[in-house]
């Protein structure tokens, strides 16, 4: 149980482009889902916390134009990096809590995003 | 601030050893900790969690021990195995995020087992 699918796995696109990745937890209803960023050998720094039907809650400093999330159910929530730029390339984690342990976040498999 | 971080970046054991990877946190108000282990390339996985009402978990092979005083979070694993190599990470609820769910993440120790 608690698992979290995330796609794509990786990605490559031009620069002024945007891409859209998806989050979905496959057998249970997320109350919660995360998007999170990843550097090389570094830790995963929250982007943004979003509930189904509301408005993402953005970390600071990270901008809400520039990555635009979506979370239209209560088991698919999608994040799109909008005119993405090569600094945008990185690792980019989804996770998801359930109802029962709220505390616990399941983590998607990653896309790894490569802006040209 | 709130941070949570880790004594060191890289531990390298021999195949069979114990392993302990420590943690420090710095909000003596977090309630809950979770051990995530995250092989490369893919996405960070549920290993362990304890509350702070709680001194010691036990898991399958990993044992988590939390010593409030100090403010200081460590995993043991037992037996270490090469599929042990990963980086793990400790995360906490900060004060306050109960309700959401939210987790701060420490920089993660790099875990080397040598055959």
């Amino acid at each position: 149980g608690a698992v979290v699918s995330q796609h794509p796995s990786r990605v490559i696109c031009k620069s002024g482009t945007s891409v859209k990745i998806e989050c979905r937890s496959l057998d249970f209803q997320a109350t919660t889902m995360f998007w999170y960023r990843q550097f090389p050998k570094q830790s995963l720094m929250l982007m943004a916390t979003s509930n189904e039907g509301s408005k993402a809650t953005y970390e600071q400093g990270v901008e809400k134009d520039k990555f635009l999330i979506n979370h239209a159910s209560l088991t698919l929530s999608t994040l799109t990096v909008t005119s993405a730029h090569p600094e945008d390339s990185s690792f980019y984690i989804c996770s998801a809590n359930g109802q029962r342990a709220k505390n616990i976040q399941y983590f998607g498999a990653g896309t790894r995003l490569s802006v040209l | 601030g709130e941070s949570v971080g880790l004594h060191l970046p890289t531990l390298s054991v021999q195949e069979g050893d114990n392993s302990i990877i420590n943690c420090a946190y710095s909000n003596s108000a977090s309630d809950y900790f979770i051990w995530y282990k995250q092989e490369s390339g893919k996405g960070p996985q549920f290993i362990i969690d304890i509350r702070s009402n709680m001194d010691k978990r036990q898991g399958q092979r990993v044992t988590v021990l939390l010593n409030k005083t100090v403010k200081h979070l460590s995993l043991q694993i037992a037996a270490t195995q090469p599929g042990d190599s990963a980086v793990y990470f400790c995360a906490e609820t900060p004060w306050g995020s109960s309700n959401t769910g939210k987790l701060i993440f420490g920089q993660g120790t790099t875990l080397q087992v040598k055959p």
